[in-house]
């Protein structure tokens, strides 16, 4: 069974640029799996951030971007604010309607 | 504006089914490409996909849980709804439902409601 993989934790700097990743333990992320990215803070519902790989949803600010970067799904924040500090999910699509969510990345910025 | 609200028991005992709805507010759920999900999260985890239901009725399940998944939509109430049989203390979860404009995960998200499977 293929599992979407995402790095546990990460931190950035306030000001600083972070990439947090998407991958596969079977195989490589392309645009295919229409990869998709939330924000998360606790005790709130998850926020669209990207989807498609590179389209923000309504109202993202632009320092947030989707992309692939080798054969993973990737999110770039770009001058990391304090209220970026969030869990953030990717979720890929698996052909027959099926999506199945990475296990999240805590972001700490300090 | 758009709005997306859960309702149901948030108490469920083993066994039994547990059912939620979602309301639609400021939109139709009989409108064309939309897909009406569902997603959970269990207390301190992450998110998993539950399921989803196209405009037309089409439904598309997660394998783990397809054996005891039933996704349907009331167009008349505006409603669609959730219902997961046999349930076990996993199935403990804050419940999400979403609507997804072309099947691409642009989730627009309700606010979730926790139901708790206990005796």
């Amino acid at each position: 069974q293929t599992v979407v993989t995402q790095e546990p934790s990460f931190s950035v700097s306030p000001g600083g640029t972070v990439t947090l990743t998407c991958g596969l333990t079977s195989g490589s992320v392309s645009t295919s799996y229409y990869p998709s990215w939330y924000q998360q803070t606790p005790g709130q519902a998850p926020r669209t951030l990207v989807y498609s790989t590179n389209t923000r949803s309504s109202g993202v600010p632009g320092r947030f971007s989707g992309s692939i970067l080798g054969n993973k799904a990737a999110l770039t924040i770009t001058g990391a604010q304090a209220d970026d500090e969030s869990d953030y999910y990717c979720v890929l699509y698996m052909g027959s309607g099926i999506w199945v969510f990475g296990g999240g990345t805590k972001l700490t910025v300090l | 504006q758009l709005q997306l609200q859960e309702s149901g028991p948030g108490l469920v005992k083993p066994s039994e089914t547990l059912s939620l709805t979602c309301t639609v507010s400021g939109g139709s759920i009989s409108s064309d490409s939309y897909y009406w999900g569902w997603i959970r999260q269990p207390p301190g985890q992450g998110l998993e996909w539950i399921g989803t239901i196209y405009y037309s009725g089409s439904t598309y399940y997660n394998p783990s849980l397809k054996s005891r998944l039933t996704i349907s939509v009331d167009t008349s109430k505006n409603q669609f709804s959730l219902k997961l049989s046999s349930v076990t203390a996993a199935d403990t979860a804050v419940y999400y439902c979403a609507r997804d404009p072309g099947g691409y995960g642009d989730y627009h998200w309700g606010q979730g409601t926790l139901v708790t499977v206990s005796s």
